[in-house]
């Protein structure tokens, strides 16, 4: 059963607009949540990660905001660059546990 | 930096043939993963190991297999391959979980395709 949910599987957004990509999940044991970019033909590189005892973390352009009561978090791109198109995947884990909770991911592309 | 390799960025093989696909970390992690990645699926976690020797199945372990002989080194192993495992193949590895955020680190993927 998928435990991260990314119910979008694809965002377009204009360059310089603000491109909110979201994530939802089910297990309240998870401990920090994580939001990789991938290109095609590459692995997928580690983006910003948010600890569940914050609600916020912001790192340059990119800000993921979680919401515990909601089981959900999002990742704001501001301003959206066309550099920034790429496929978007939440993950979820428990301090105590190996593995990482995939969501499906979001498609971006961001059009000039 | 940590560096993940993967020994190769495609590969074709025909139906029934055993293949391996390499990795190979160098940053003395003592975890790493083995995922498929499709389209509309996402990252879909095979085997990982946490250790040398050590195995555990992920989410998707039928039809493969994994061996790690060496800390730096995880193999997977298709004993028979078949269309349905063409695919995009990924892996990882990460600290022992204590490490902040388990963050992994990824290669940069080998692209098999079954005939």
């Amino acid at each position: 059963d998928q435990q991260v949910k990314q119910n979008s599987p694809s965002l377009s957004v204009q360059e310089g607009r603000i491109s909110i990509l979201n994530c939802d999940y089910t297990n309240s044991m998870f401990d920090y949540f994580l939001w990789y970019k991938k290109y095609p033909a590459e692995g997928p590189t580690f983006l910003i990660s948010i600890s569940s005892i914050k609600d916020k973390n912001e790192d340059g352009r990119f800000t993921v905001f979680l919401n515990k009561s909601a089981k959900h978090l999002s990742l704001h791109i501001v301003p959206s660059q066309p550099g920034d198109s790429a496929v978007y995947f939440c993950a979820a884990n428990q301090l105590s546990g190996y593995a990482l909770n995939f969501g499906k991911g979001t498609s971006l592309l961001v059009t000039p | 930096d940590v560096k993940v390799t993967q020994s190769s960025r495609y590969l074709v093989k025909r139906t029934g043939e055993k293949v391996f696909l390499e990795c190979v970390q160098d940053m003395d992690h003592e975890n790493m993963f083995w995922y498929r990645q499709d389209p509309g699926l996402g990252l879909r976690l095979i085997y990982f190991s946490y250790d040398v020797k050590m195995k555990e199945k992920g989410d998707i372990p039928e039809g493969y297999s994994v061996s790690r002989e060496k800390k730096e080194r995880f193999s997977l192993i298709l004993e028979s391959a078949s269309t349905n495992q063409t695919s995009m193949y990924l892996c990882a590895s990460s600290l022992i979980g204590l490490a902040e955020n388990n963050e992994q680190f990824f290669g940069p993927g080998t692209r098999l395709t079954v005939l």
